[in-house]
């Protein structure tokens, strides 16, 4: 079964770096997704991305977040300047319409 | 705002009881919903979906969960657990037009004891 694969599983940086989390959604889907979930909490929609350009995003994604395709089959989340809040489990997803999706395993993200 | 309730934080159960997961979302029209399943350790996997039609929907593993659109519910049961399904057990909802983003609830956590 074709897979959301999504590296490192974990990553921890120092506070007000820049870091970026790498996906490889599922080749034929056209649709793909960050979400993430603070230890605890429920998981939270970032952005959605489709035909190369951000189609939908939540508040949390403000100017510190960005996304982008840069080849085709990466799909790749970058925060520039990590603040501690920004602990989490991001995952990411992709899907071929508008609903049913397939999420990757996520990348714990820990900022000290 | 749209927001997911999901009213039980922790679930413990012996196995072969019988399981039922509360979930209620907020009006917004028309909507498609969902039931994800996360393994410890692992990432969110679909245990099925309603987008229309029939309400009472069967997924995988024995699960089915019930669409009650005068409720705004999709209760999530299970007519006998098993260990293996330890796991946390979210219900997430599409509100149409929403380019297809999902709203999640807090997430149950389920305990099966041997």
């Amino acid at each position: 079964e074709p897979e959301v694969t999504q590296t490192p599983s974990h990553q921890v940086t120092q506070m007000g770096q820049e870091v970026i989390l790498r996906c490889v959604p599922i080749s034929n889907h056209l649709y793909f997704y960050w979400y993430r979930q603070i230890l605890g909490q429920k998981v939270e929609f970032l952005v959605s991305f489709y035909n190369n350009e951000i189609s939908e995003k939540s508040e949390i994604f403000d100017d510190q977040f960005s996304v982008e395709r840069p080849d085709g089959s990466n799909f790749t989340l970058k925060i520039r300047s990590t603040k501690l809040e920004d602990s989490a489990m991001y995952f990411c997803a992709s899907s071929r319409g508008t609903v049913g999706y397939t999420f990757g395993s996520g990348t714990r993200l820990t900022v000290v | 705002a749209q927001s997911v309730s999901q009213h039980n934080h922790h679930v413990i159960l012996s196995e072969a009881a019988s399981l039922e997961l509360g979930c209620n979302y907020s009006y917004g029209g028309t909507v498609n919903l969902f039931w994800y399943v996360q393994y410890p350790g692992q990432h969110l996997q679909l245990l099925l979906k309603y987008f229309s039609g029939d309400p009472l929907v069967k997924g995988i593993k024995g699960f089915e969960a019930e669409f009650i659109k005068s409720k705004f519910s999709f209760n999530l049961r299970k007519p006998s657990v098993q260990w293996s399904d330890t796991a946390e057990y979210f219900c997430a909802v599409n509100y149409g037009g929403s380019q297809g983003n999902l709203i999640f609830g807090k997430g149950t956590k389920l305990s099966v004891k041997p």
